[in-house]
C-alpha cells in the first residue's frame, strides 16, 4: 500500500480563518488530488497535481489553493473558510499508467467550520 | 462531462444473499471503470477495474463487467458476507492525461447476520 499520511485528521475552526491541510506521500507517485466528500455527492475534486509546481483546478476548486513544492507533499489551504466547506477532505495518489491505473487514498481529514 | 450514477442506498441484505449495485456512467473517449470500497473511518480502496468494453473485473468474489452497449458497470457478489458491510463506489478515469477520477455518489450496504 502507498504510505500517505493527512494532517491534520480532525480539525474544527471558525468562519473566517485560514487552514492548510497536509497530504505526504513516500511513494512517489507523480499524480496528487484532493477530494471533498459529502453526503448525496460522493467524492469530488477540488484540485489536482501532475507534478512539482504543476497543479490545475477540479470541479469545485472554488475557495481553495493548493501547492506542490515536493514531489512527497501537496498542501489544500482555505485562504478564509466557511461552512459550505465543512467536509471530509481524503487526498489521493497516483502513478502514471494510460488511464489504467488505481488511486491510492489517505486516511482523511475532518474538517468542521463553525 | 464525464458522470457516473449509481444506485441509492442504502442496501441491507442478510448474509448469503446476492447483491447488485447498479453503475452507469457518461464519457467520452474510452474510460476505465473502477469500483472502490470505503470501510468506516478508511479512505477508498480499489476494489476491481475493467479497461476496456467486455472486460470482466473481480475481486474478492465482487465481480463486474465493462458494458459499453448499456454504458453500465453493475457490481455483483454471489453471496454476502457482514463483512462486506461498506460504502462501495463506481467511478471511471478518462483517456485524457492526469487520470482524473469521476466519482459516483457511492451506496452504503449493511449485511446484517
Amino acid at each position: 500500500d502507498a504510505g500517505i499520511t493527512q494532517s491534520p485528521r480532525h480539525k474544527v475552526t471558525e468562519t473566517g480563518t485560514p487552514v492548510t491541510l497536509r497530504c505526504h506521500q513516500t511513494e512517489n507517485h507523480r499524480y496528487m488530488y484532493w477530494y471533498r466528500q459529502d453526503p448525496g455527492h460522493g467524492l469530488r475534486l477540488i484540485h489536482y497535481s501532475y507534478g512539482v509546481k504543476d497543479t490545475d483546478k477540479g470541479e469545485v476548486s472554488d475557495g481553495y489553493s493548493v501547492s506542490r513544492s515536493k514531489t512527497e507533499d501537496f498542501l489544500l489551504t482555505l485562504e478564509s473558510a466557511t461552512s459550505s466547506q465543512t467536509s471530509v477532505y481524503f487526498c489521493a495518489t497516483g502513478r502514471p499508467s494510460g488511464n489504467t491505473g488505481e488511486l491510492f487514498f489517505g486516511e482523511g481529514s475532518r474538517l468542521t467550520v463553525l | 462531462g464525464d458522470s457516473v450514477t449509481q444506485m441509492e442506498g442504502p442496501v441491507t441484505l442478510s448474509e448469503e444473499a446476492f447483491l447488485t449495485i447498479n453503475c452507469t456512467y457518461t464519457a467520452t473517449g474510452y474510460p476505465s471503470l473502477f469500483w472502490y470500497v470505503q470501510y468506516p473511518g478508511e479512505g477508498l480502496q480499489l476494489l476491481l477495474k475493467a479497461t476496456k468494453a467486455d472486460d470482466k473485473g473481480s475481486n474478492k468474489g465482487f465481480e463486474a463487467t465493462y458494458r459499453k452497449e448499456t454504458t453500465s458497470f453493475h457490481l455483483e457478489k454471489g453471496s454476502v458476507q457482514v463483512s462486506d458491510s461498506a460504502v462501495y463506489f463506481c467511478a471511471l478515469m478518462d483517456s485524457g492525461g492526469y487520470q482524473k477520477v469521476t466519482f459516483g455518489t457511492g451506496t452504503k450496504l449493511q449485511v446484517i447476520p
